[in-house]
């Protein structure tokens, strides 16, 4: 099973709310990432978590807050979003120390308003 | 920085043409380098993933080769069907590091 689930697939909501996205995967691996994608263009990483520590944070500002729970499942808290936020957020997971091969999420569709 | 370019943008074919498609990046010291197929909206389906000490894998129609010394990748797509439509990126992974930088993406359309 290579599968990468995320909820939910999509979320609109205002820039004084709080929510957050799931993402999980049953593959045993250790690492997880959260990526960023506007239309057009390639995913922008914005954290990687190895063995349930965050290990990269791409300098992304404070209101996105990952956190991850278990070394299945990843979330990222969103609080006072801007409408630039208006993205499609990838999850991923690799094992850390063989190929690292990404697998990705079919992603959320976040719409800020 | 790593910058990874893709060359075409876009592409347009009929259905049944042999294409490829091309992968440039800047620092040759790289980990390993996958091909992803995306469809609109959706996520990112991994094609293949060619190990540094590799030259090429194959994956029934698709193959992808690497020549890490002159900083190129290619994806062979063998007599192309309008199922392949889609943006297909290259990424690269640094050694020691599990971060993906990825192309700038081709546009595929495949016609009937």
């Amino acid at each position: 099973d290579t599968e990468v689930t995320q909820t939910p697939k999509h979320l609109v909501m205002g820039m004084t709310n709080k929510k957050s996205l799931k993402c999980e995967q049953h593959m045993g691996h250790r690492a997880m990432y959260w990526y960023k994608q506007k239309a057009k263009k390639p995913p922008e990483l914005m954290f990687v978590y190895s063995y349930e520590k965050l290990s990269i944070n791409e300098s992304v500002p404070s209101r996105f807050s990952p956190e991850c729970p278990n070394s299945s499942l990843l979330n990222l808290h969103l609080h006072a979003l801007q409408p630039e936020d208006s993205a499609l957020y990838l999850c991923a997971s690799s094992q850390p120390w063989t190929t690292y091969e990404q697998y990705f999420g079919p992603g959320t569709r976040l719409t800020v308003t | 920085k790593q910058e990874v370019t893709q060359i075409p943008a876009a592409l347009s074919v009929p259905e049944g043409e042999n294409l490829v498609l091309n992968c440039s990046f800047t620092d040759s010291a790289i980990y390993n380098l996958q091909w992803f197929r995306q469809d609109p909206g959706k996520g990112l389906t991994s094609l293949l993933l060619i190990q540094s000490s590799q030259r090429e894998q194959t994956s029934g129609r698709l193959n992808a080769s690497l020549d890490k010394s002159s900083g190129r990748s290619t994806l062979y797509i063998a007599a192309s069907q309008p199922g392949d439509s889609a943006t297909y990126l290259c990424a690269v992974t640094h050694t020691g590091f599990q971060k993906l930088v990825f192309g700038t993406g081709t546009r595929l359309l495949v016609s009937p």
